[in-house]
C-alpha cells in the first residue's frame, strides 16, 4: 500500500526558508486522481492545512500562508516538496504530508509519520 | 475561512460506554456539487492522524463499525457506540468544502 515519508532539516533559522520533501512509496505519485498535501501541527495544538499539489502540477494554498508557500512535485523521484519562506518561531511544528483522495482529494489517507521542524537561531 | 468548532474539548468516558463529539461549522458545508465534505480523523498519542469518516457518514476502510458520523449543513456528530481502550486520542473534524480547515480537536480519555 502507499506510504509517505517526510524528510528535511529539523532546525531552521528565523527568516530562512524551510524545505521538506515527502517521498511516496508503494505507488506512483502520478497515477490516479490524487492531491498531495502538507499539513502542520504545533506541539500540543491542532492541525493546519498548508497547501496541496495535483499530479498535473496545479496548486492550492491556505490563504493565510499563501505568500510564503511553494509546493512542487518531482514525478521522476516520486516526491513532492514544501518550501516555506521567512520562517519565524510560529512555524515550529510537526509537518505531515498526506494524500488527498475522493472527490477533489477532499479527505486524507494515508498520512506520513511527520517530521518536527524547529525554528530557532 | 470556515471555522470549525468542536465540543466538548475533553471527554472522559467509561470503557464500554458511548461517546459523542459535536462539530459545528461557521457556514454551510454543502458544496455546489451537492456533496458535504466533512470528515473525522483520529490521532492516537504519538501517531499521525488517521481517517475515520468522510462525507459526513461514510466509514473509511478498516474503521470499526462502532464509529459513526451524522449531521447536515453546519452541525455534525461523531459517535462511538462502545468506547474501547484503543480509542483514546484526539478527534478532529475537517471540512474541505471551501479550502480545508480543522476543528480544534476533542481529547477522548478513559475515566
Amino acid at each position: 500500500q502507499v506510504q509517505l515519508q517526510e524528510s528535511g532539516p529539523g532546525l531552521v533559522k528565523p527568516s530562512q526558508t524551510l524545505s521538506l520533501t515527502c517521498t511516496v512509496s508503494g505507488g506512483s505519485i502520478s497515477s490516479g486522481s490524487y492531491y498531495w498535501s502538507w499539513i502542520r501541527q504545533p506541539a500540543g495544538k491542532g492541525l493546519e492545512w498548508i497547501g496541496r499539489i495535483y499530479t498535473s502540477g496545479s496548486t492550492n494554498y491556505n490563504p493565510s500562508l499563501k505568500s510564503r508557500v511553494t509546493i512542487s512535485v518531482d514525478t521522476s523521484k516520486n516526491q513532492f516538496s514544501l518550501k516555506l519562506s521567512s520562517v519565524t518561531a510560529a512555524d515550529t511544528a510537526v509537518y505531515y504530508c498526506a494524500r488527498g483522495i475522493g472527490y477533489g482529494g477532499r479527505w486524507f489517507d494515508p498520512w506520513g509519520q511527520g517530521t518536527l521542524v524547529t525554528v530557532s537561531s | 475561512d470556515i471555522v470549525m468548532t468542536q465540543t466538548p474539548l475533553s471527554s472522559p468516558v467509561t470503557l464500554g460506554q458511548p461517546a459523542s463529539i459535536s462539530c459545528r461549522s461557521s457556514q454551510s458545508l454543502v458544496h455546489s456539487d451537492g456533496n458535504t465534505y466533512l470528515s473525522w480523523l483520529q490521532q492516537r498519542p504519538g501517531q499521525p492522524p488517521r481517517l475515520l469518516i468522510y462525507k459526513i457518514s461514510n466509514r473509511f476502510s478498516g474503521v470499526p463499525d462502532r464509529f459513526s458520523g451524522s449531521g447536515a449543513g453546519t452541525d455534525f456528530t461523531l459517535k462511538i457506540s462502545r468506547v474501547e481502550a484503543e480509542d483514546v486520542g484526539v478527534y478532529y473534524c475537517m471540512q474541505a468544502t471551501q479550502s480545508i480547515t480543522f476543528g480544534q480537536g476533542t481529547r477522548l480519555e478513559i475515566k
